[in-house]
């Protein structure tokens, strides 16, 4: 079955780069026409959608994000990447990526989650 | 952006009762939305796209309906794994958005 699991430094300095990376695991990331997507959820606190990526390079940011992240594949190590400059407190959260429920459309529900990986911004 | 407001921000029920969750958007989304439950220190679990469509594996004692801007998610009979937090989310516009969350706690 089709798993996705987060990883990257726990911790990250204010003004640095937080850089995750999701491995996909149970199908090929550049097949199905999936947009492969990053959601952060602050501590305590909701849900926000970062941004997703289709395997044709493809991508769809926030726009609250949008000055700060680049999304990418690399699809001969099955991997998603997530880069963020210019941290600080307000991107500490856990960071999540999801696959969604079809193919070929970015705006979607999300049916596939990895287990997520928290971050901190911090000195 | 969409903004979605869920309501209320507690529910305290006993297992064995019926939840009716509110979800609102601020402006319509037609049918594009989805719930998902979150049990703490895990990923949320999607229960329920395009307002009435069980996701694989959900049980039926979940239901979804709405459109336009006023959506409820009803749960006819709370088991004990169902005390969790559940959110709504949008797929009609980018950004796609989240609600605040709904916490389902034991009464």
């Amino acid at each position: 079955q089709v798993q996705l699991q987060e990883s990257g430094p726990g911790l990250v300095k204010p003004s640095q780069t937080l850089s995750l990376t999701c491995t996909v695991s149970g199908v090929s990331i550049s097949s199905g026409g999936y947009y492969w997507t990053w959601i952060r959820q602050h501590p305590g606190k909701g849900l926000e959608w970062i941004g997703c990526i289709h395997y044709s390079g493809g991508t769809y940011y926030n726009p609250s994000l949008k000055s700060r992240l680049t999304i990418s594949l690399d699809t001969s190590q099955y991997q998603v990447s997530l880069k963020l400059t210019s941290v600080t407190a307000a991107d500490t959260a856990v960071y999540y990526c999801a696959r969604p429920t079809s193919q070929g459309v970015g705006n979607n529900a999300f049916d596939i989650w990895g287990q997520g990986t928290m971050v901190t911004v911090s000195s | 952006e969409i903004v979605l407001t869920q309501s209320p921000a507690t529910l305290s029920l006993s297992p064995g009762e019926r939840a009716t969750l509110s979800c609102r958007a601020s402006q319509s989304v037609y049918s594009y939305l989805a719930w998902y439950r979150q049990k703490p220190g895990q990923a949320p679990r999607l229960l329920i796209y395009d307002t009435s469509i069980r996701a694989t594996g959900i049980p039926a004692r979940f239901s979804g309906s709405g459109s336009g801007t006023d959506f409820t998610l009803t749960i006819s009979s709370l088991e004990p794994e169902d005390f969790a937090v559940y959110y709504c989310q949008q797929r009609n516009n980018w950004p796609l958005t989240f609600g605040g969350g709904t916490k389902v706690e034991i009464k």
